[in-house]
């Protein structure tokens, strides 16, 4: 059981470049989000998921888009990079009705 | 709208002396309340959560928090601190009626615990 997984680690990206971020559950949650953090500023919801064939813009979705894949997978995606981009990005997913959300081990992203 | 304001950037603690930190919150209705810890170059790990009931619920590694709702507080504490401890601690709102379990966190406050 590996819980919540991202891929990639790390990456840097040119201003302009697009990449996806994927996001992997096992738990069989049905919610999935993504954030961003940024220092001083805790974390920011970029989009979520509510349940499997939904998506919804969070708090800061300007730039990204997202495709919830299946139950497990739920991936963000950066058209064309911008430095305001550079940031940490997190995974998480929760169970319905359950509350607690369950983190991944984080994508750090570089744009210059 | 949601918010939570932790107060405080950073904690200092020495070992073995009891720990508190901050947390206040606004939301319409009943809040449901959430600690989360990061360490280095980790994702955020859930703590423990208040959703009704008592308003002292223990979690994980010896922390607990007490709801306030007069003070619209939930302060996360800790009888003795460890330097094991030291790390980065998130509070979290959501409000019963928000949909797809939407969490408003805090800005984070550092726990730096000295021997």
């Amino acid at each position: 059981n590996a819980g919540v997984t991202q891929t990639p680690k790390f990456q840097v990206l040119k201003t302009g470049q697009s990449m996806t971020l994927q996001c992997a559950q096992d738990m069989n949650h049905n919610s999935m989000y993504w954030y961003r953090q940024d220092p001083g500023m805790g974390l920011r919801l970029i989009y979520y998921s509510a349940s499997e064939g939904t998506t919804d813009k969070g708090e800061v979705p300007n730039g990204y888009n997202v495709s919830r894949l299946n139950k497990r997978e739920f991936s963000l995606r950066l058209e064309s990079a911008a430095p305001s981009q550079t940031s940490v990005y997190f995974c998480a997913s929760s169970v319905d009705f359950s509350y607690e959300q369950y983190f991944g081990p984080g994508t750090r992203l570089t744009v210059t | 709208a949601q918010s939570v304001a932790q107060p405080e950037d950073q904690v200092n603690v020495a070992e073995g002396n009891p720990l508190t930190v901050k947390c206040t919150y606004s939301v319409s209705g009943n809040p449901y309340l959430f600690w989360y810890v990061q360490y280095p170059n980790r994702g955020l790990q859930f703590l423990l959560k208040y959703i009704t009931g008592d308003n002292l619920v223990k979690g994980s590694y010896g922390f607990e928090a007490e709801f306030n709702k007069s003070q619209t507080s939930f302060h996360l504490k800790k009888p003795s601190a460890l330097v094991s401890d030291s790390a980065l601690y998130f509070c979290a709102v959501r409000a019963p009626r928000n949909a797809g379990n939407m969490l408003t966190f805090g800005g984070g406050t550092r726990l730096m615990v000295k021997p």
